[in-house]
C-alpha cells in the first residue's frame, strides 16, 4: 500500500512569495490533515478536510494561507505571501474516517519550506 | 486546556542500554495518549497508542508505554536500545475534536 505522497520535499523563497505544497492522501482515505511543525516544535494542526469539506481550519491563518482538497483526494495548501515565520515543515497526513482513537493518522515525509 | 508536555529536549543513551521517554498529561477528561516516532527525512510513524483497558501499552519495534494516572505520565520505554532507534519522539493527545496535539518532542541519540 502506497503511503502519503508530498510535494516539494524541499522549497526555498524570498519572503512576500508565494508557494504551494501538494498532497496525495493513502487511497481511500477520507480525511486529510495539514501540519505545521517549525523547528523545535511538534506538529500543529492547521486544517483538516473530511472527503472535500473543511472540519476544522481554525488554526489555518487565512489572511495568507488556503488550502482546498477537490474533488475528495489530492490536496494543496498554498501561502501567499510567505512571511520569514512560515520557515518550517509542512506535513500532510490522512486516515481512514476521520473519527475516534481507533482511526491511525499516517503522515507524508513533508515539505521542509525555507522563507529567505 | 488540554496538553502533553515532554521535559526532555535530548537524551543520549549508549546501545544495548534501557530507554524511558518522559511525557506529562494535563486533560480534562479520559485521555487519549500516542507516541509518535520522526526519523531524519521522514514522516511521523506511530509507535502505539492507549485510550482505555491496560495501563502498560504494547507497541510496534519493541516499544512499550505505561500509563499513571496518578501521575499524569505517560512515559516511552524500550529494554534495548539500537543504534536505529536514533530520532525524534512525539507525545501526543486527542482533542474532542478528533484532533491531534502534540509535545514538542525528545531527541534521542545513540553511542555505539
Amino acid at each position: 500500500e502506497a503511503g502519503v505522497a508530498q510535494s516539494p520535499r524541499y522549497k526555498i523563497i524570498e519572503k512576500r512569495q508565494s508557494v504551494a505544497f501538494w498532497c496525495n492522501p493513502i487511497s481511500g482515505h477520507a480525511t486529510l490533515y495539514w501540519y505545521q511543525q517549525i523547528l523545535g516544535q511538534g506538529p500543529k494542526l492547521l486544517i483538516q478536510f473530511q472527503n472535500n469539506g473543511v472540519v476544522d481550519d481554525s488554526q489555518l491563518p487565512k489572511d495568507r494561507f488556503s488550502a482546498e482538497r477537490l474533488k475528495g483526494v489530492d490536496s494543496t495548501l498554498k501561502i501567499q505571501p510567505a512571511k520569514l515565520e512560515d520557515s518550517a515543515v509542512y506535513l500532510c497526513a490522512s486516515s481512514l474516517w476521520g473519527q475516534g482513537i481507533a482511526d491511525t493518522q499516517y503522515f507524508g515525509p513533508g515539505t521542509r519550506l525555507t522563507v529567505l | 486546556a488540554q496538553s502533553v508536555t515532554q521535559p526532555d529536549i535530548h537524551i543520549t543513551v549508549s546501545e544495548g542500554a534501557s530507554l524511558e521517554l518522559r511525557c506529562n498529561y494535563s486533560y480534562g477528561a479520559t485521555p487519549y495518549l500516542f507516541w509518535y516516532v520522526q526519523s531524519p527525512g521522514q514522516g511521523l510513524q506511530l509507535l502505539l497508542k492507549y485510550f482505555s483497558g491496560d495501563t502498560l501499552v504494547q507497541g510496534i519495534k519493541g516499544f512499550e508505554a505505561e500509563f499513571k494516572r496518578s501521575q499524569s505520565s505517560f512515559n516511552l520505554r524500550k529494554p534495548s536500545v539500537h543504534w536505529s532507534d536514533a530520532a525524534e519522539y512525539f507525545c501526543a493527545g486527542l482533542t474532542g475534536a478528533n484532533n491531534l496535539f502534540f509535545g514538542t518532542g525528545t531527541r534521542l541519540t545513540v553511542i555505539p
